[in-house]
């Protein structure tokens, strides 16, 4: 069965440093979306992403943040100098148009 | 303001048990998603369902659009459905996102 990956599984990082996450999302996907999870809250939405270019995004994606698709099958996220509060599980998903949201496993952020 | 509602946020019962998770919202959707979140954190789609009722297995979801409030019910409930069920919402009129409550935490004991 097809599946959302995410690498990596946990990333730990120093404060102001940039971090990359990645996401293979399925190959037949159209829409591509990067949520977070601070510990202890709510799933909340980043952004989404579709015909390679940013279709919605929330207030938490300031310019500290950007998405990149670079080959057709990775989709990244990239904050360039990390926060404390940026400390989160961060969580991919990837959808067919009106479909079901598949999720990856997520990726542990941990900013020191 | 809390666009998605669940209930109860916590939720204790004994194996075999029926169980009813609540969630309302208040804005008009075009459909609504059930997920399962276990204790590593993965988070798993159960159901999409924009009118009716939906099964699999002891799991059965139903959506009432017009009192805008779906119900989760879990039947012979066992240990390993021990997680955060979390409702969320995709409605135009959050734009192109899923909106989310806040989970609801299940423990099932034996």
């Amino acid at each position: 069965e097809p599946e959302v990956t995410q690498t990596p599984s946990h990333q730990v990082t120093q404060m102001g440093q940039e971090v990359i996450l990645r996401c293979v999302p399925i190959s037949n996907h159209l829409y591509f979306y990067w949520y977070r999870q601070i510990l202890g809250q709510k799933v909340e939405f980043l952004v989404s992403f579709y015909n390679n270019e940013i279709s919605e995004k929330s207030e938490i994606f300031d310019d500290q943040f950007s998405v990149e698709r670079p080959d057709g099958s990775n989709f990244t996220l990239k904050i360039r100098s990390t926060k404390l509060e940026d400390s989160a599980m961060y969580f991919c998903a990837s959808t067919l148009p009106r479909g079901e949201q598949f999720f990856g496993p997520g990726t542990r952020l941990t900013v020191l | 303001k809390n666009e998605v509602e669940q209930s109860p946020q916590n939720l204790t019962a004994q194996e075999g048990e029926f169980i009813t998770i609540n969630c309302s919202y208040s804005v008009g959707i075009s459909a609504l998603h059930w997920l399962q979140q276990h204790p590593g954190g993965g988070i798993v789609s159960l159901f999409m369902l924009s009118s009716g009722k939906k099964k699999h297995g002891r799991l059965i979801a139903t959506i009432n659009i017009q009192e805008k409030h779906s119900s989760l019910h879990i039947t012979a409930s066992h240990p390993r459905d021990s997680a955060v069920y979390i409702c969320a919402v995709f409605s135009l009129e959050y734009g192109n996102k899923l909106v989310f409550g806040a989970g609801t935490i299940l423990r099932v004991k034996s």
